[in-house]
């Protein structure tokens, strides 16, 4: 079972539109981390966010962490093909310093 | 700086073979993860290590699957025997610290047959 439950699972989108990618769980995090990893390769570190409430922007990502610290989206704006990959969220445990991963969301961005 | 290196980038053995992944983690960093990713999931923790002691083994099938890291440098994942669900990518992490972020290597696409 995931610690960290992530959805959609699958989204296949064309270039230029808007998306919103959601993590969530029933544990509270003392921080959580979005990665993006692409076919062949490790993931890549996107974001780290602390704090309950906060709300992190990079270029067209933005990222929220969810005032109880539970759940986190990613919101995309005009995607674009390069955007393409797995999106993954790792949660970072208040108690042992655990970090866990969800199962991803497998974004496609088409031309 | 020089990213975390893996070898081999894939291999492919029979079940009950013995395989050795290796990972050399960035200069400095203390923490050293090994991950294992199968087709459509997250990665999920194998093992954890401080420098060289071991922080976290608690996923680990310890009957088939060693680790160790000597030195606090270098590491690697052996599985003794392998069966088919060992079929994965072997993704190998380092960071500064316990759970800052993690760089991760390019993995290891194992094929078992």
């Amino acid at each position: 079972t995931q610690l960290l439950e992530q959805s959609p699972q699958f989204l296949s989108i064309q270039e230029g539109e808007n998306l919103t990618v959601y993590c969530n769980s029933s544990s509270v995090f003392s921080s959580l981390q979005w990665y993006r990893q692409e076919p062949g390769e490790g993931p890549v570190l996107l974001v780290t966010v602390v704090t309950g409430g906060e709300v992190k922007k990079l270029k067209r990502l933005t990222f929220q962490f969810g005032d109880a610290r539970k759940d986190s989206s990613l919101h995309i704006t005009a995607a674009q093909t390069g955007d393409t990959g797995l999106y993954l969220c790792a949660g970072v445990s208040l108690n042992n310093n655990d970090m866990r991963f969800g199962a991803g969301t497998r974004l496609t961005v088409k031309p | 700086e020089a990213g975390v290196a893996q070898s081999p980038r894939y291999k492919i053995i029979e079940k009950r073979q013995s395989v050795a992944f290796w990972c050399n983690p960035i200069s400095g960093h203390a923490t050293l993860y090994w991950y294992q990713q199968i087709l459509g999931q997250g990665p999920k923790l194998l093992i954890q290590f401080q420098n060289n002691g071991v922080v976290d083994d608690s996923q680990l099938p310890k009957d088939r699957f060693s680790a160790e890291r000597l030195k606090g440098v270098d590491s690697t994942l052996k599985i003794q025997p392998a069966k088919l669900e060992d079929s994965a990518v072997y993704l190998c992490a380092s960071s500064l610290e316990r759970a800052i972020p993690l760089h991760f290597g390019n993995g290891t696409r194992l094929t078992v047959t």
